[in-house]
């Protein structure tokens, strides 16, 4: 299976703290998306990195990609209760072809 | 304004009935989906439709047929529904490649009694 593979399962950390996510994938890339799902809701958009790239930022959140290892990395820095959410990598693989979900981390910042 | 919008937000249903779930999206997007999010959070792919034409056909029971009258909206018959169709299913859409950046609807949560 293409789909990537999220660890751990389960993070639960104190409000302040950094989270940090991995996603593993078997497949060579063409990006790496991250989104976050809220309770009950649908899932957000979080950030894009595409396979020639290693490191993107975007606020608090700084992903990594090491295509050599076939992995990523979500770091969410100085975590709020508001980031309590499941946080779920996507893998596009191939030409034009379907995105494929990992199934998912939930987080849960303590407040 | 919603971006992807989803109706109804719950459905609750006998098995053996036919319901449909529709979608609309504001974005002017070309490409639009369906997902399937079991009770374990797992989101499957079923159906990805471009400009109107099928470009995703996941391995989906022929229950489930999709429809898009034009590129803003994309619906999802379901017949003859069965106890293991109970999940969430939502919508999403893209400018174009279904590997670009993705906007999902809120989700209609359907339950087969």
């Amino acid at each position: 299976s293409q789909q990537g593979e999220e660890d751990p399962q389960a993070l639960s950390i104190q409000e302040g703290e950094n989270a940090t996510m991995n996603c593993s994938y078997k497949t060579s890339i063409n990006n790496l998306q991250w989104y976050r799902q809220n309770s009950g809701r649908g899932l957000v958009h979080l950030i894009l990195i595409r396979s020639n790239e290693r490191e993107k930022h975007s606020g608090r959140l700084r992903v990594t990609l090491d295509t050599s290892k076939k992995s990523s990395s979500l770091l969410i820095t100085a975590s709020r209760a508001a980031d309590t959410a499941s946080y779920f990598c996507a893998t596009g693989h191939g030409a034009n072809s379907k995105l494929t979900f990992g199934k998912g981390i939930t987080l849960s910042v303590r407040p | 304004d919603t971006a992807v919008s989803q109706t109804p937000k719950y459905l609750v249903t006998q098995m053996g009935n036919d319901k449909s779930i529709k979608c609309e999206q504001n974005l002017g997007h070309d490409t639009m989906y369906w997902y399937k999010q079991d009770s374990k959070k797992f989101l499957k792919i079923m159906f990805s439709y471009n400009n109107k034409e099928l470009i995703i056909n996941e391995t989906v029971p022929n229950r489930f047929s999709p429809k898009s009258p034009d590129k803003a909206h994309l619906n999802l018959h379901i017949n003859s529904l069965e106890l293991g169709d109970s999940a969430v299913y939502f919508c999403a859409s893209s400018r174009g490649s279904p590997q670009e950046t993705q906007y999902f609807g809120p989700g209609t949560r359907l339950l087969v009694l």
